[in-house]
């Protein structure tokens, strides 16, 4: 089993509509969880950062984890063109290390 | 407000040929540093990472490493590449407080 898991995509959604992306993972021991947005040839750009179970909404974004299913979401509302990239979400153990990294869902969102 | 940058941007090399890649942190001081490479289509895969000068980890045994000759600055090196050695090469950084990771532009390398 994968450390972390995330449907590839890619994801086609009318503009408006409602984006759920999702990863999960198998070690209990992570603490931190982040998703990231990616375009194209450049470098992820964090989106969401949250610690333990619970919700987090910043805006369209809202992050959500779950620890004792071992899963985590990140849902976009009201989706926009714009929003079509590369989105990674990632956790860690412990302040600064062991970072791991989803391979990412590929989300178009179609004018 | 705190920015890091990679150069070069794009970069293309012969199999054999040495590699060095810059990143630098201008903003914040002490930062935790890392290099990950990311494969077409798939994750980030953690290379080095240094929570000093002169302290690197290693996370993948490979023909590379890494140097911080200064606080600010991350360096990727290799003597002789090797076709896999083909990717997306980011630097990222945290402040050590939290876990909150930025990453660099990137330099995207292919060894020809």
């Amino acid at each position: 089993q994968k450390e972390v898991e995330q449907d590839p995509g890619p994801l086609s959604v009318p503009e408006g509509a409602i984006v759920s992306l999702n990863c999960t993972y198998s070690n209990s021991a992570f603490q931190y969880f982040m998703w990231y947005r990616q375009y194209s040839r450049k470098g992820p750009e964090l989106l969401m950062y949250t610690y333990s179970s619970g919700n987090k909404e910043d805006g369209r974004f809202t992050a959500q984890v779950d620890k004792s299913s071992k899963y985590i979401s990140l849902f976009i509302r009201d989706s926009q063109p714009s929003d079509s990239a590369t989105y990674l979400c990632a956790m860690s153990l412990n302040y600064g290390q062991n970072f791991v990294f989803g391979p990412g869902t590929r989300l178009s969102v179609l004018p | 407000s705190q920015t890091i940058h990679q150069w070069p941007a794009t970069l293309v090399q012969p199999v054999g040929s040495p590699l060095s890649l810059e990143c630098t942190v201008e903003g914040t001081s002490n930062p935790n540093l890392y290099w990950y490479r990311q494969a077409a289509g798939r994750g980030l895969q953690l290379l080095f990472y240094s929570v000093g000068i002169g302290q690197i980890s290693s996370e993948v045994p490979q023909n590379l490493s890494a140097s911080r000759p200064q606080d600010r600055q991350f360096i990727l090196s290799s003597k002789k590449l090797l076709l896999s050695d083909s990717g997306f090469y980011l630097c990222a950084w945290t402040s050590g407080q939290t876990d909150e990771q930025y990453f660099g532009p990137g330099t995207r390398l292919t060894v020809t």
